[in-house]
């Protein structure tokens, strides 16, 4: 199976601040997304990360507020902007490969 | 268009109980199936796969089996453990243009009790 990891973990950020969260994939990922879960929530796709262009984004959801990066094959960041209490949320990043989608452990985000 | 659904939760067990959790999906063509469990505090993690109708998908002692005449892929296992405390998501993946979809179901929240 693909091997996903995401920093930081958890961060507890002020309102008004932002917060960028990195994700580190193996080789055996294709594509790369982000995905957003809110307290007692499902899973909701935010974007797809595009390789060396802009990420396809979801409706509901904005590059000015969840810009992302994916420099190379294995490494994307997504930047949450301009935090507010209702951003918090589990931020999970997610690969494709091997037929299969997996998740990275996820980085849960407090905004006071 | 496609969607899953679960059956609701919370569902509380005693250690050693049988355990059904249903999943029901509406899909054009013929979508891949999965289960896919968050232990507390923690992302999620793929438990099982089924990619075509009549697969049995099983990991860990939990199967399910991909339904097509009943578009069902109910999650199934024999005797739970405290262990086994979690939410599960039923997911569906679809080929919309070039790319996979996702959708989860909104997760069931099991909780066994010693």
């Amino acid at each position: 199976s693909a091997v996903i990891s995401q920093k930081p973990s958890r961060d507890i950020c002020q309102r008004g601040t932002s917060l960028t969260i990195q994700c580190q994939v193996d080789s055996q990922v294709t594509m790369m997304f982000w995905y957003r879960q809110q307290p007692g929530q499902s899973l909701t796709l935010i974007a797809t990360a595009n390789q060396g262009s802009e990420a396809t984004y979801e409706s509901g959801f904005v590059i000015d507020k969840f810009p992302i990066s994916r420099p190379n094959l294995t490494f994307s960041t997504l930047t949450v902007s301009n935090m507010s209490p209702e951003d918090s949320s589990i931020y999970l990043c997610s690969g494709w490969g091997q037929e299969t989608q997996y998740f990275g452990p996820g980085t849960r985000l407090l905004v006071l | 268009g496609n969607s899953v659904t679960q059956m609701e939760g919370p569902v509380t067990l005693s250690e050693e109980a049988f355990l059904t959790i249903n999943c029901t999906y509406t899909a054009t063509g013929y979508p891949s199936l999965f289960w896919y469990v968050q232990y507390p505090g923690e992302g999620l993690q793929l438990l099982l796969k089924a990619t075509k109708a009549d697969d049995k998908g099983s990991n860990k002692g939990f199967e399910a089996t991909y339904r097509k005449e009943t578009t069902s892929f109910h999650l199934e296992k024999g005797s739970v453990q405290v262990s086994d405390s979690a939410v599960y998501f039923c997911a569906l993946l679809y080929y919309g243009g070039s790319q996979g979809n996702l959708i989860f179901g909104k997760g069931t929240k099991l909780s066994v009790k010693p």
